[in-house]
């Protein structure tokens, strides 16, 4: 049963430029979250897409954006890149209607430098 | 979303029993507290949760008062496997995906 796999695990971009992050959630999840964790923070909530319309948002500025596909994968972009854009970026998936409370599956995540 | 208070970092020796108390006085009646643990350079991973009272699982105990305002997990024996960061949090239950981390403590665990 595959985990919650995100590509690439690592990215080095430029200021403005434009990135784009994927995620492929825990079989059989439905759900996909978008963190973004600075060095020495804790995670921030960035958005969350389920059936393929963006769900719940964080405060992130509309540079911030995703998608995702039929399969529940999902992307995270981010344009024009600021140094401040350098984070871990971490996907977690979970299943829609789950009555358990909550139970994030997260992935190692992507590892992105702006310089 | 009840925000939560942790000590930033903790030591310990391995064998030895650690408890990481957590203050959330504005925890709302429909509130979970949940915790989480995470290594460098991974993402966070559950551990345990509950509402109240206390509920144990294969790798940690978590102790919840009456009044909820605050909680412990509680980790037997730990190793140097151990050492990571623990996240603190509480939320409504239901599939919001939506979790407010803080800081979260750094527990050093040392031979």
């Amino acid at each position: 049963d595959a985990g919650v796999t995100q590509s690439p695990t690592h990215l080095i971009k430029t200021r403005g430029q434009q990135v784009t992050l994927r995620c492929s959630p825990k079989s059989g999840h439905d759900t996909v979250s978008w963190y973004q964790q600075a060095l020495g923070q804790g995670p921030q909530f960035i958005f969350q897409y389920y059936e393929e319309e963006e769900r719940q948002r964080g405060n992130f500025p509309d540079r911030f954006s995703g998608h995702q596909f039929p399969n529940y994968s999902s992307e995270l972009n981010v344009n024009a890149l600021l140094l401040g854009d350098s984070a871990l970026y971490l996907c977690a998936s979970s299943l829609q209607g789950m009555r358990t409370n909550e139970k994030l599956f997260f992935g190692s995540g992507t590892q992105l430098s702006v310089l | 979303l009840a925000k939560t208070t942790q000590p930033i970092s903790m030591d310990s020796y391995e064998g030895q029993e650690v408890n990481i108390t957590c203050s959330h006085n504005n925890i709302a009646t429909n509130d979970y507290i949940t915790w989480y643990q995470q290594f460098p350079s991974q993402g966070p991973r559950f551990i345990i949760q509950g509402y109240k009272t206390k509920v144990t699982n294969e790798v940690a105990s978590l102790f919840i008062p009456a009044d909820r305002k605050s909680s412990t997990l509680s980790l037997p024996r730990v190793s140097l496997s151990d050492t990571a960061v623990y996240y603190c949090l509480v939320g409504p239950s239901g599939n919001t995906g939506k979790l407010i981390f803080g800081q979260g403590t750094t527990l050093q665990v040392k031979p």
